[in-house]
């Protein structure tokens, strides 16, 4: 079966400081990967989505970045934090046979 | 741009209570709607899929529509109970898009004892 981890499951630090978020899956080969956030009082906001290693799509301009260094990791990154960054950011894979996303657990940041 | 919308943002209600989300989406070309779960702190579960030829799907108390044509669907739940208790998520996922989805805000329900 497919699990996917994220880590650290919840994260302060302060402004300006760099942010490695990582995502990893088990169980299944060159899934579709994405990053999600989830700020207080909004919904879901696509963040980035990978069909494959090293490709990376962003759908909205912002302080943050992706990579994919391996076929199933995904990381999001960030060189100095902003205060607007805080929010709850879930990783999700899908494929093209899968017609649903899996989530996992989230990481909670908090920029202070 | 696919703009998603789910009414109400807050229910609450005794248990036992048969209750009905609604979502709403402005952009009817549509692969497919899907309804997901949200408990506190915690990822999405994913609860219903209805494809985008398909008019409603249902698991145990739940229920869902789909009416494409109008940007729109609803998910039934029968029988309400305070393990239903979390916030309810409705996302569509456009063509073409890399199979991205478009969230809705949620509806945060409350099922009493």
């Amino acid at each position: 079966s497919q699990t996917i981890h994220q880590w650290p499951a919840t994260l302060v630090q302060p402004v300006g400081s760099p942010l490695s978020l990582e995502c990893t899956v088990e169980g299944t080969s060159n899934p579709n990967l994405y990053w999600y956030r989830q700020a207080a009082g909004r919904g879901l906001q696509l963040l980035f989505y990978s069909v494959g290693i090293g490709q990376i799509s962003s759908e909205v301009p912002q302080n943050l970045s992706a990579s994919r260094p391996q076929d199933r990791q995904f990381i999001l990154s960030s060189k100095k934090l902003l205060l607007s960054d805080s929010g709850f950011y879930l990783c999700a894979w899908g494929s093209l046979q899968k017609e649903t996303q899996y989530f996992g657990p989230g990481t909670r940041l908090l920029v202070l | 741009k696919q703009e998603v919308t789910q009414i109400p943002a807050a229910l609450s209600v005794p248990e036992g209570e048969n209750l009905v989300l609604n979502c709403s989406f402005t952009d009817s070309a549509i692969y497919n709607l899907q309804w997901f779960r949200q408990d506190p702190g915690k990822g999405l579960t994913s609860l219903l899929l209805i494809q985008s030829s398909q008019r409603e799907q249902t698991s145990g108390r739940l229920n869902a529509s789909l009416d494409k044509s109008s940007g729109r669907s609803t998910l039934y739940i029968a029988a309400s109970q305070p393990g239903d208790s979390a916030t309810y998520l409705c996302a569509v996922r456009p063509p073409n898009s890399g199979y991205a989805l478009n969230f809705g805000k949620g509806t945060s329900l409350l099922v009493t004892p």
